[in-house]
């Protein structure tokens, strides 16, 4: 069982917005910045949001992230079917000294 | 063109080693944290090992602690992994990933998969 939690599972139809959440405590994202990533099947994680809510080139602005208090946020608007794929939240732990992942959220365009 | 490839991975029987070596190209290494990341056959992501841009500063999971080493050579933009007394439950995929001055896991290789079974 991860330290971050996600759920397991979202969905949403074409065009939708969604939300997946990510939350942990006050040594990880209460202190630390949270980074997001896409893992399309059989692929390498693409990073989507750094830094909390920063997006890199060639994010679309479809994606969008948020932290607040404990808990982080990716949203994504106006779901397409090339959005389903596997996401995960990631942070630095202060009472672990090392890093941590969600334990990710699959994504579904129904 | 950013590339990070990995290389070294194998099938191996528990209790044995392997060196797993990540080749960048495409952006100062120099400046770069590196990371090991690896996954499980339909698990999760799972941070492995950090190591700085000096190499002075390592940290590793709990998973991996007194069995596994990280190092770099700056001079060959090249990441390393040392990985002994291996289990089954260390078989994944393992990913070198680069942390950038604007954001960590910047830049991700492909892949290196590594079975531990007799």
């Amino acid at each position: 069982q991860s330290v971050l939690t996600q759920p397991p599972s979202a969905s949403g139809t074409p065009g939708q917005r969604i939300a997946i959440s990510c939350s942990g405590s006050h040594s990880n994202i209460g202190s630390n910045y949270v980074y997001w990533f896409q893992q399309l099947p059989g692929t390498a994680p693409k990073l989507l949001i750094y830094k909390s809510d920063q997006r890199p080139s060639g994010v679309p602005d479809r994606f969008s992230g948020s932290k607040s208090g404990t808990s982080a946020s990716l949203a994504i608007n106006g779901l397409r079917s090339e959005d389903e794929a596997e996401y995960y939240c990631a942070v630095w732990d202060d009472s672990l000294s090392g890093r941590l992942f969600g334990g990710g959220t699959k994504l579904t365009v129904l | 063109e950013v590339q990070l490839v990995e290389s070294g991975g194998g099938l191996v029987q528990p209790g044995g080693s392997l060196r797993l070596s990540c080749v960048t190209s495409g952006f100062t290494f120099t400046s770069s944290e590196m990371n090991w990341v690896r996954q499980a056959q339909g698990k999760g992501l799972e941070w492995v090992s950090y190591i700085s841009r000096s190499g002075r500063t390592i940290y590793y999971a709990d998973s991996v602690k007194g069995r596994f080493t990280i190092s770099r050579d700056n001079a060959k933009d090249s990441l390393y992994l040392q990985m002994n007394s291996l289990r089954a439950e260390d078989s994944a995929v393992y990913y070198c990933a680069a942390d950038t001055p604007f954001s960590n896991y910047a830049y991700w290789g492909q892949g290196a998969l590594v079975t531990v079974s007799s």
